[in-house]
Formats: C-alpha cells, sequence, structure tokens
C-alpha cells in the first residue's frame, strides 16, 4: 500500500532563516506531488505541483521553492523565512483520479 | 464565481441525526468529485469520491452529486461527536489537464451530544 512522509512534523523557525521540508512517497512510482499551505483557520493553498522528476510549476509567486531531486521525494524550501510562512504544510500525491495528503508540518515563523 | 464553493458553517446537528453538507462547481471543474474531512489540526482525509450522477453509499456517508444542478453533496448518517470536523468538497481543474485539485472553502459541522 501506498504511505506518504512528512517530516519535521513541528518546526519553530526565527525570521530570516532557511526552510527546508520533505515529503517522500512509497509504494507507488511516478506520482504526482503537491505542497499545500493551510494559514491558521483558512483555506488550503496550491503553492506547487510536480508531474515528475524536475519538473515543477508554481501556483503562488512567493519566497518558497520547491524541488523533486528524485520521483518519490518532493521538497520545499526557502533562503529566508517571512512571518507569513507560518501555517501548516501539507504534503500530497496522486493516484489515478483521488489524492491523499500527508500528516502535515506545522510551521511557526517567529 | 469560485470553481468550489461551500457554506462555510459552522453546521450545528444534534446526536443521532443527518448532516446535509452542499458544494456547487463551475464549468471549470470536471465532474469528479471528492469529500475529505478535516480534524482540527490534522491533516485531510479522503472519505467519498464520486464520478457519476446519482448517489454513492459507504457505511454512514452518501455523496450525491447532480451534474445538471452542478452540485455535490454529502449526509452524515446518524451523526456522532466524532463527525465533527471541517468538510472539504473538491474537483479537479479542467484547465490544469486534471493534475490541480480545486478544493472549497470547508463547511465545519458540529455534532452536539
Amino acid at each position: 500500500s501506498q504511505t506518504i512522509h512528512q517530516w519535521p512534523a513541528t518546526l519553530v523557525q526565527p525570521v530570516g532563516s532557511p526552510l527546508s521540508l520533505e515529503c517522500t512517497v512509497e509504494g507507488t512510482s511516478n506520482p504526482n506531488l503537491y505542497w499545500y499551505r493551510q494559514a491558521a483557520g483558512r483555506g488550503l493553498q496550491l503553492l506547487f505541483y510536480s508531474v515528475g522528476i524536475g519538473q515543477i510549476s508554481s501556483e503562488v509567486p512567493q519566497n518558497l521553492s520547491a524541488s523533486r531531486p528524485q520521483d518519490r521525494q518532493f521538497i520545499l524550501s526557502s533562503k529566508k523565512l517571512l512571518l507569513s510562512d507560518s501555517g501548516f504544510y501539507l504534503c500530497a500525491w496522486k493516484s489515478s483520479y483521488e489524492q491523499y495528503f500527508g500528516p502535515g508540518t506545522r510551521l511557526t515563523v517567529t | 464565481q469560485k470553481e468550489v464553493e461551500q457554506n462555510s458553517g459552522p453546521l450545528s446537528v444534534p446526536e443521532g441525526a443527518i448532516a446535509s453538507l452542499n458544494c456547487t462547481y463551475s464549468d471549470r471543474v470536471s465532474q469528479s468529485f471528492f469529500w475529505y474531512r478535516q480534524y482540527s489540526g490534522k491533516s485531510p482525509e479522503l472519505i467519498m469520491s464520486i464520478y457519476s450522477n446519482g448517489d454513492k453509499e459507504d457505511g454512514r456517508f452518501t455523496a450525491q452529486l447532480n451534474k445538471a444542478s452542478q452540485y455535490v453533496s454529502l449526509l452524515i448518517r446518524d451523526s456522532q461527536p466524532s463527525d465533527s470536523a471541517t468538510y472539504l468538497c473538491a474537483g479537479w481543474a479542467i484547465k490544469a489537464a486534471g493534475n490541480k485539485l480545486t478544493f472549497g472553502g470547508g463547511t465545519r459541522v458540529l455534532v452536539k451530544p
């Protein structure tokens, strides 16, 4: 069966520090992968998605970037965090027709 | 018009009653729909998928799709306090070749004992 992992589960970072969040999927090959952010009390905002290695589509211009160095690995990065980057970051993968979310990383920028 | 719209709620229902959630969608969304349940502080969990007109039942959940009227609904029978959560409706955005799921804002459901 397929499993999606995210780490870390929680993170507290100061403004201006770098960020690296990792997502890996097991039990499937060449999945579509997604990064979402959910601010407190808000809806899901799609940040990036990838249909294959090295293929990244950006949905929202901001100080975040994404990379997909391996088939089942998706990384979200930032060189300098802003207070507004705080939120719940969710990785997701798409099977044939359905999308499944990972457990998420809760990021607090102080 | 937003691609997928939901009433934000909260929808308050007594324990044991039927909770009825509705979602409308635009022509920019393909006609495969999904309901996710999200508990506070947790990630969304897929609970129902519906691909064709009509009803689909799974346990206490029934999803209904009406393509002519462009709405999707979720019924929760015999509501339990554990059903208290935010429910998200979603469909694949046509313009993104089915690669991007478009979500409604979610409906918060409160089941009162």
